[in-house]
C-alpha cells in the first residue's frame, strides 16, 4: 500500500496567521488519466469529515479561498493564509490513485 | 443535499458479529459511478478505507479484513451495511460510512459512530 507521511503532526499556530501542511507518497500519484488523486480532509470533533481539497488543488463548494493546495508526483502542501478560529482541528491528506486508498497520519492545528 | 447516517450497536463482544447500517438521503445509492464504503479510525490511529459497494452492487474489500468482512446493500431502503465477523479489541475504531465518486474521491461522510469491542 502506498504511504502518506504527513508534517507536522502538531501544528501550533497564531489566529491570523499561515499554516503550511506537508503531505508526502511513497509514490507518485500521478494517474495514468492525466489526474493525481490526492485530497485533503477536516476533521472537527463532534463532525462529519470534511473535504476541502479534492486532485490537489480543487477546492470543494462552500471551502473558504483562505485554504489551497498544491504539489506533484510525491509532495503535496495544504495552506491557510490565515488561521480562524473554526479552522482548528485535524488534517488529513488521503491518496486515491492506488488502490486502496491510504490516509496520512493527521496533523492537529492547534492555537499556539 | 447528500446526508450519511450511521446506526448499530457501541458495543460488540470478542468473536460475535459487527454490524453496521448506513441510511443515505438526498441521493441515490443506485446513482451511476457512486461507490458507498466505509472508514475506520482505531483510538490514535489514522483512518482506514476498509472496503465498498458500487452502484452495480460489486465489493471491494480491503484485503487484511476481505475474510470477516461483508459489504451489502438494500436499493429499497437506500441504505448500505458492514458486517465484520470475529471481532477483536483491535477492531474497536470509530466507523464512518462515505460516497465515494470513483479512485477515492470521497464528498460526503457520516458523522461516525464508535463501536468498541469488549467482554
Amino acid at each position: 500500500d502506498v504511504v502518506m507521511t504527513q508534517s507536522p503532526l502538531s501544528l501550533p499556530v497564531t489566529l491570523g496567521q499561515p499554516a503550511s501542511i506537508s503531505c508526502r507518497s511513497s509514490q507518485s500519484l500521478a494517474n495514468s488519466d492525466g489526474d493525481t488523486h490526492l485530497n485533503w480532509y477536516q476533521l472537527r470533533p463532534g463532525q462529519s469529515p470534511r473535504r476541502l481539497i479534492y486532485k490537489v488543488s480543487n477546492r470543494d463548494s462552500g471551502v473558504p479561498d483562505r485554504f489551497s493546495g498544491s504539489g506533484s508526483d510525491t509532495d503535496f502542501t495544504l495552506k491557510i493564509s490565515r488561521v480562524e478560529a473554526e479552522d482548528l482541528g485535524i488534517y488529513y491528506c488521503m491518496q486515491g490513485t492506488h488502490w486502496p486508498g491510504t490516509f496520512g497520519q493527521g496533523t492537529k492545528l492547534e492555537v499556539k | 443535499q447528500l446526508h450519511l447516517q450511521e446506526s448499530g450497536p457501541g458495543l460488540v463482544k470478542p468473536s460475535e458479529t459487527l454490524s453496521l447500517t448506513c441510511t443515505v438521503s438526498g441521493g441515490s445509492i443506485s446513482s451511476f459511478g457512486s461507490y458507498w464504503g466505509w472508514v475506520r479510525q482505531p483510538p490514535g490511529k489514522r483512518l482506514e478505507w476498509i472496503g465498498s459497494i458500487s452502484y452495480t452492487g460489486r465489493t471491494y474489500y480491503i484485503p487484511s479484513l476481505k475474510s470477516r468482512l461483508t459489504i451489502s446493500a438494500d436499493t429499497s431502503k437506500n441504505q448500505f451495511s458492514l458486517n465484520l465477523s470475529s471481532v477483536t479489541a483491535a477492531d474497536t475504531a470509530v466507523y464512518y460510512c462515505a460516497r465515494d465518486l470513483g479512485y477515492f474521491e470521497i464528498d460526503y461522510w457520516g458523522q461516525g459512530t464508535l463501536v468498541t469491542v469488549s467482554s
